[in-house]
C-alpha cells in the first residue's frame, strides 16, 4: 500500500520559534495533501488542503500566516509553525492522496509541544 | 455543512465477541463516501472499511462490515470475533462525492470518536 511519511515524529521547541514539519508520499506522487490537527481523546480537526504548485486552501478560524503551508512538489508538503506559542501544542497529521482524493494516506504524525 | 456523530465515546468488548460502534451523519449531498478509520494508541491511522453511498449492498472486510442505512443517515461498524489487537479509537467518517462539485471534495469530515477497548 501507499507509504506516508512525517518528519520529525516528535518536536519540542520554546516559545516564539518557528517549526517546521516535512509530509512525505514515498511510493506515489500526491497531488494533494491535507494537514490536520488532534488534541488528546479528540477528533482530527482539518486545518488546510494543499494542491501541488497552487496555495493551500485554509478551513475558517485556522491563521494562515501562522501555519504555513507549502506543497512543492508531488511528494513533499511542509507545514510551518511560526512563532509558535503553548497553545499550538498538539499532533499534526497529514494525509495523501494521489488521483483521486477519495483514498487518503495517512502519515504517523508528529507531537509538538512548545515550552 | 456536513456533520458526523458518534454518540458512543467509549465501548468494550470481550475478546472473540461482536461490537457495533454507532454513526450518524447529517447532509444534503446524495453522493458521498462513508468511512471507519482506526487509530490504535501509536496514533497512525488506518483505514478499516469504506462505503460509496449510492451503493446499496453494505461493505465488509474480513471481520469488520458496516451497516447502512441511507435514509435514516445511519452508518454502524460491525466487529466480529474481537481481537486485542482491535483496541483504538475508531472514527467514522464523511467526504462528498467528486460528483458533488465544489471546492469541498475530498474533505474528511471526522466524528467524535470511540474509544473501543477488547479485553482478554
Amino acid at each position: 500500500g501507499a507509504v506516508v511519511s512525517q518528519h520529525p515524529s516528535r518536536v519540542i521547541c520554546k516559545s516564539g520559534t518557528s517549526v517546521k514539519i516535512e509530509c512525505r508520499s514515498l511510493d506515489f506522487q500526491a497531488t494533494t495533501m491535507f494537514w490536520y490537527r488532534q488534541f488528546p481523546k479528540q477528533s482530527l480537526m482539518l486545518m488546510a488542503t494543499s494542491n501541488e504548485g497552487s496555495k493551500a486552501t485554509y478551513e475558517q478560524g485556522v491563521e494562515k500566516d501562522k501555519f504555513l503551508i507549502n506543497h512543492a512538489s508531488l511528494t513533499l508538503s511542509t507545514l510551518t509553525v511560526t512563532s509558535a506559542h503553548p497553545e499550538d501544542s498538539s499532533f499534526y497529521i497529514c494525509s495523501a492522496s494521489g488521483g483521486f482524493v477519495d483514498t487518503q494516506y495517512f502519515g504517523p504524525g508528529t507531537r509538538l509541544t512548545v515550552l | 455543512a456536513q456533520t458526523v456523530t458518534q454518540s458512543q465515546p467509549e465501548m468494550s468488548v470481550q475478546e472473540a465477541e461482536t461490537v457495533t460502534l454507532s454513526c450518524t451523519y447529517d447532509t444534503s449531498e446524495n453522493n458521498y463516501y462513508l468511512f471507519w478509520y482506526k487509530q490504535p494508541p501509536s496514533r497512525q491511522m488506518i483505514l478499516v472499511i469504506r462505503q460509496e453511498a449510492y451503493k446499496q449492498q453494505n461493505a465488509t472486510e474480513n471481520r469488520f462490515s458496516v451497516n447502512f442505512q441511507k435514509a435514516a443517515k445511519s452508518f454502524s461498524l460491525k466487529i466480529s470475533d474481537s481481537q486485542l489487537g482491535d483496541t483504538a479509537m475508531y472514527f467514522c467518517a464523511f467526504m462528498k462525492h467528486a460528483n458533488a462539485g465544489g471546492t469541498s471534495y475530498g474533505k474528511l469530515t471526522f466524528g467524535q470518536g470511540t474509544i473501543l477497548t477488547v479485553h482478554p
